[in-house]
């Protein structure tokens, strides 16, 4: 298996404009999360989707943010309208289960 | 570079000697602590795990250690190799949901 794909690698967007940042998960994991890392907070947990249904998103910043998994293979993350301090490395992660997380490459998000 | 940039504690070693990586937790309902790797322009990477009902576990070259009295995990790296530089991330997490919490890290930086 290829691992977790995320795209695109990097992404300059200008401030205002929608964003929308992809994922395919391991085949067979039931979990998928989406992360943010940044300089100052770390890495946080935005949202995880368990069988394709949203478990819980109580770290997704506001409402310009949305995540969706339409079907076992794919999710999206999409930030309408973007503003500089989304700037950050956006990560996908899958896991069968608990506890073992499969972490993508990584997509780093500058908003100018 | 280091996909982040992040200004994080510094552990400094010689190739060949061991390290001791260090992570104190909050949640005293964790039911297990996890290791992670973080290599530059790299997601985070599993390396080894512990529930909370051990105090002690080895894997290859590493040895995770955990103290519930004074909440405090370790990870013992041994014979510490180039490869091994990175920034390793403590994470807990509970049986109940599947989300994991991540500390805030430590860059691991080994002298040839």
């Amino acid at each position: 298996d290829a691992g977790v794909i995320q795209s695109p690698r990097h992404e300059v967007t200008e401030m205002g404009q929608e964003v929308t940042l992809r994922c395919k998960p391991i085949s067979g994991h039931d979990y998928l999360f989406w992360y943010r890392q940044t300089m100052m907070r770390g890495l946080e947990l935005l949202i995880y989707f368990n069988n394709n249904v949203p478990i819980d998103d109580s770290g997704m910043p506001e409402d310009r943010f949305s995540a969706k998994m339409p079907n076992a293979s794919f999710s999206t993350l999409k930030i309408q309208p973007s503003e500089p301090r989304d700037s950050a490395v956006y990560f996908c992660a899958s896991s069968p289960g608990p506890r073992e997380a499969f972490f993508g490459q990584g997509t780093r998000l500058t908003v100018v | 570079g280091e996909s982040v940039g992040l200004h994080l504690p510094t552990l400094s070693v010689q190739e060949g000697d061991n390290s001791i990586i260090n992570c104190a937790y909050s949640n005293s309902a964790s039911d297990y602590f996890i290791w992670y790797k973080q290599e530059s322009g790299k997601g985070p990477q599993f390396i080894i795990d512990i529930r909370s009902n051990m105090d002690k576990r080895q894997g290859q070259r590493v040895t995770v250690l955990l103290n519930k009295t004074v909440k405090h995990l370790s990870l013992q790296i041994a014979a510490t190799q180039p490869g091994d530089s990175a920034v390793y991330f403590c994470a807990e997490a509970q049986d109940a949901g599947n989300m994991l919490t991540f500390g805030g890290g430590t860059r691991l930086m080994v002298k040839p």
